[in-house]
């Protein structure tokens, strides 16, 4: 089955820079990669996805890229503020399993003022 | 739609009591996740079901938990009996197969069992 690891696991920034979380996945059949964003006692809630026909894809601050050959795939924040202080997880499925998402063991974002 | 309504959001019970999660899906929505969230293990697929039909329960850690889904608006999850370490927060999820759409989370139900 699908393997998705993720890294770091924790990650601290001043305001304002940008941060990187990565995420890699084993199965070549996967091409839906969506990003999850939880904040303290709440829910998961998609921040953005991209599918495998995409290399990269952008929404205002956020923006994510996907290298199908090497399997690996990335979450890019830019000019991060404190409510961007959150876990993120990253996520992969396939056609094949009904889309049943595998997610990553996430990452605690922490934004300094 | 009011998203996937997840209850109790709270239960506290007593070691060997048996437990029932409950979960409503998006309307129209025809598979439906359960995961279990904890610092230890993150988010981890239990069960999930398509058109009502569990298709993979192969993240169900043993035989006390199980699952239904009896109609495509209503699905259980039951532990019985519960222990300590099946303290966690419960997830379900739903979203609509064909489409390649996001999977969208309930709130949640924090189990403590003591």
């Amino acid at each position: 089955g699908e393997n998705v690891e993720q890294h770091p696991s924790t990650l601290s920034v001043q305001e304002g820079d940008s941060a990187v979380i990565k995420c890699t996945y084993s199965d070549s059949a996967s091409n839906y990669f969506p990003w999850y964003k939880q904040e303290l006692g709440k829910r998961p809630q998609l921040i953005i996805d991209i599918r495998s026909n995409v290399g990269e894809k952008k929404d205002q601050r956020i923006a994510v890229t996907l290298n199908k050959t090497a399997k690996h795939f990335s979450l890019h924040i830019t000019e991060t503020q404190p409510e961007d202080s959150a876990v993120y997880f990253c996520a992969a499925s396939n056609p094949g399993s009904a889309r049943q998402l595998t997610f990553g063991s996430g990452t605690q974002l922490t934004v300094l003022p | 739609d009011a998203g996937v309504i997840q209850s109790p959001r709270h239960e506290v019970t007593e070691m060997g009591q048996e437990v029932t999660l409950r979960c409503k899906p998006i309307s129209g929505h025809n598979s439906l996740f359960w995961y279990r969230q904890t610092m230890m293990r993150g988010l981890e697929l239990l069960i999930y079901f398509n058109n009502n039909v569990p298709i993979d329960d192969s993240g169900m850690p043993e035989d006390r938990f199980s699952a239904k889904m009896p109609n495509a608006s209503f699905s259980t999850l039951k532990i019985q009996p519960s222990e300590p370490r099946d303290s966690a927060v419960y997830f379900c999820a739903s979203s609509l197969v064909e489409t390649d759409t996001e999977a969208f989370f309930g709130q949640g139900t924090r189990l403590t069992v003591v």
